[in-house]
């Protein structure tokens, strides 16, 4: 079945970047017409959506985090990566990455959309400290 | 602050039904899906309904999902004490264009 596995540094020092990489495991993320992002949950906390990005390069971000968040994707290595900027205390958090379900239609005059989270990864701790 | 609103916990015995309410706006709840996740103890949470009311494969029909209006409801029935979790609730909100969670609800099987 699909997994996804995050990895990267535990430790990221306050103002610097955190950088974390996602690996899909039994799924194409150019071909599978999923959208893959990323969430995290600061310790003794609730979920936060930080963003999500399709194949193509189109992402979506969360408006608190817009300015200091990129997500990208690696499709060469089956991989989507995520950087936040300027990282303080308040970003300490377990960040999971996870396969999105992502549409829309549309009906009387209203676009509904369909967003939900169907396999996650396990999750990996990133603590800022200097 | 959550954009969505649940109570902070829930109780209830083995084998009793519990309800679990998430309160949003038509620009998420109102006009999209909902989805439900469970997070067991030191675990990643893991879908339990999404589009308002489906089960994922290997989800027992304990758990259903219900949508009305601007506010979306998880009932578990026949409750065991394995179910003790946090549930969240989570949609999309057009107006922010952003994926937006409830601050979950801690489930205690007395």
């Amino acid at each position: 079945q699909v997994q996804l596995q995050e990895s990267g540094p535990g430790l990221v020092k306050p103002s610097e970047t955190l950088s974390l990489t996602c690996t899909v495991s039994s799924d194409s993320i150019i071909s599978s017409g999923y959208y893959w992002g990323w969430i995290r949950q600061p310790p003794g906390k609730g979920l936060e959506w930080i963003g999500n990005i399709y194949s193509s390069g189109s992402s979506y971000y969360n408006p608190s985090l817009k300015s200091r968040v990129t997500i990208s994707v690696d499709t060469s290595k089956n991989q989507f990566s995520l950087k936040l900027s300027s990282v303080s205390a308040a970003d300490t958090a377990l960040y999971y990455c996870a396969r999105i379900e992502f549409t829309r239609s549309y009906r009387l005059g209203v676009w509904n959309y369909y967003f939900y989270m169907d396999v996650w990864g396990t999750g990996t701790t990133v603590t800022v400290s200097s | 602050q959550s954009m969505l609103t649940q109570p902070p916990s829930v109780s209830a015995a083995p084998g009793q039904k519990v309800t679990i309410s998430c309160s949003g706006s038509t620009s998420n709840i109102g006009n999209n899906y909902v989805s439900w996740y469970q997070q067991l103890p030191g675990t990643a949470p893991k879908l339990l309904i999404y589009d308002n009311n489906k089960r994922p494969s290997g989800i027992p029909d304990r758990f259903s999902g219900s949508k009305s209006g601007t506010s979306a409801t998880l009932v578990i029935t026949g409750l065991q004490t394995g179910d003790e979790a946090d549930y969240y609730c989570g949609t999309w909100d057009t107006s922010l264009s952003a994926g937006v969670f409830g601050g979950g609800t801690r489930l205690s099987v007395l």
